[in-house]
């Protein structure tokens, strides 16, 4: 089975700091990475999504990916976070041997200080 | 329009109690989902439904039943609950399920936060 890894578990920053996100995942053939969002007390927004292509994918709010195939890795970033980051961000991902089953990582709780 | 929505968005009920969750999609998609997620974790699959019929149960238990009347409608049919029960219940659509699918994102719902006393 997949597994999913985001080894940040609390993200403390202060605005306009640079953001950095990590994800790595297990499987080792062709797979279908996502980031979503999830606002306090919202459901979950999709903030971007890699497929295949161009590594680099750019999602809303100013937010890019980076597929590194050798690393298994899809780290999320942002430049520079606002107050309004503030919230739990999911990675996950799917394959085509589990169908469009979602594995996702155990969450990384992002808290932007003004 | 890229909308699931679920009903109601809040409920509690006690541990006799019957109730159900419903979930409803208009875009046409094929499979729809049932997650469970707990505070500041990851949603937990439940339920898998594929042109209407179920094709995952993640080891449910028995008191929570789901039904698919027809290809935009999910229910969560509830009884017996326990207080460990209590989380926010999610509803994702896509437009397939199954190998071909693999590309094809999930839409999340706002979920229904049950609370069970």
């Amino acid at each position: 089975a997949q597994s999913v890894s985001q080894h940040n578990h609390h993200v403390i920053l202060s605005e306009a700091a640079s953001l950095e996100l990590g994800c790595n995942y297990s499987y080792g053939g062709t797979v279908n990475l996502f980031w979503y969002v999830q606002y306090p007390g919202q459901h979950l927004q999709l903030l971007l999504k890699y497929f295949s292509g161009d590594p680099l994918v750019k999602g809303i709010k100013g937010f890019e990916a980076e597929f590194i195939k050798s690393k298994f890795s899809f780290n999320l970033r942002k430049p520079s976070v606002q107050w309004s980051d503030t919230a739990e961000y999911f990675c996950a991902v799917t394959s085509a041997n589990t169908g469009n089953q979602f594995y996702f990582g155990t969450g990384t709780s992002l808290t932007v200080i003004p | 329009d890229t909308e699931v929505t679920q009903t109601p968005k809040h409920l509690v009920m006690g541990m006799t109690n019957k109730k159900s969750l419903k979930c409803e999609q208009h875009m046409g998609h094929r499979a729809m989902y049932w997650y469970k997620q707990k505070a500041k974790k990851p949603p937990e699959l439940m339920f898998v439904y594929s042109y209407e019929k179920l094709s995952i149960n993640e080891s449910v238990p028995s008191r929570f039943s789901p039904e698919c009347p027809n290809s935009s409608l999910l229910n969560l049919h509830l009884h017996a609950l326990q207080p460990e029960d209590s989380a926010l219940y999610l509803c994702a659509s896509s437009q397939t399920a199954g190998r071909a699918a693999s590309s094809y994102e999930q839409y999340f719902g706002p979920g229904t936060r049950l609370t069970v006393t």
